[in-house]
C-alpha cells in the first residue's frame, strides 16, 4: 500500500514532442505529490508538485495532472528539450503521519532527441 | 550555506570496514532526512532525524546502520561492516519544518564496496 507505481521506465521523444509520464499509487492517505528531477551525478531536484484539492497545476512547459478518484497523477512535459533529458521520478507522502518521508516511484529515463 | 552539502562525493570501502557518510542541511533547516538508491532504482527512504533527535527510523536495516543528528555539526550516516550490497548512491535532504514544501536534496554520496 506504501508503493507508487511509475511508468514507463525509459520515453524516447523529439525535440518539440510532449512528454508524458504516469504515476498510481493505493494509499488514500498520501496528500502530497512532488515530481523531482535528477541529472547524472546529482541530487534530486524538485520540479513541480500537487495536493489532491486540485485536478491540475502548471509551471511553464510542466503540468501535474491529478485523478483523485483513480489514484493516479502525471507529469506532461510540453514542447520537450534535449536539457530536458534526464531521470524523472514521481513520489508521494502523508502529513498525516508523523513523518515527511517520501514514497518515490521508481524512474523514468527520458531522452530528447534533436 | 545555498545547498545541503554531502561528503564525501564518492567513498570506496573494503568489506567490513565503516562507511561514515556526512551531510551538512541547509541554513535555518533542522530537519534531515536519508535516502538510498541502488542503481536504476528509485530512492529509498531510510532516516528522518531533527537535531539530536531520531523521529522515523522505519527504512534503516535493523543492523550495521546507524544515524546521528547532533546539536553541533553535520547530520552522519554510519555503515558498520559494509557489504558489497550496501554499495549505492545515499542522498541527505533537508528541511526548515515538518512540512513537505522545503525538501531539498544534496548531490549524494556515492558508496562503493569492494
Amino acid at each position: 500500500q506504501q508503493q507508487v507505481k511509475q511508468s514507463p521506465q525509459s520515453l524516447i521523444v523529439q525535440k518539440g514532442g510532449i512528454s508524458i509520464i504516469n504515476c498510481a499509487y493505493e494509499n488514500t492517505a498520501f496528500d502530497y505529490f512532488p515530481w523531482y528531477q535528477q541529472f547524472p551525478g546529482k541530487g534530486p531536484a524538485l520540479l513541480i508538485a500537487i495536493r489532491p484539492d486540485v485536478s491540475e497545476k502548471k509551471e511553464g512547459r510542466f503540468t501535474i495532472s491529478f485523478n483523485k478518484s483513480a489514484k493516479q497523477f502525471s507529469l506532461h512535459i510540453m514542447d520537450s528539450q534535449p536539457g530536458d533529458s534526464a531521470t524523472y521520478f514521481c513520489a508521494a507522502s502523508s502529513n498525516r503521519q508523523n513523518t515527511d518521508k517520501l514514497i518515490f516511484g521508481t524512474g523514468t529515463r527520458l531522452q530528447v532527441f534533436p | 550555506n545555498a545547498d545541503v552539502m554531502q561528503n564525501p562525493r564518492h567513498l570506496v570501502r573494503r568489506r567490513g570496514q565503516e562507511a561514515r557518510l556526512r551531510c551538512s542541511p541547509m541554513k535555518g533547516h533542522s530537519h534531515v532526512y536519508w535516502y538510498r538508491q541502488l542503481p536504476e532504482e528509485g530512492l529509498k527512504f531510510m532516516v528522518y532525524l531533527q537535531k539530536e533527535n531520531i523521529i522515523d527510523e522505519s527504512g534503516m536495516p535493523k543492523e550495521r546502520f546507524s544515524a546521528e543528528f547532533p546539536k553541533e555539526g553535520p547530520s552522519i550516516l554510519r555503515i558498520q561492516q559494509v557489504v558489497r550490497g550496501d554499495s549505492a548512491a545515499y542522498f541527505c535532504a533537508s528541511s526548515p519544518d515538518r512540512s513537505n514544501y522545503g525538501y531539498t536534496f544534496g548531490s549524494g554520496t556515492r558508496l562503493t564496496v569492494v
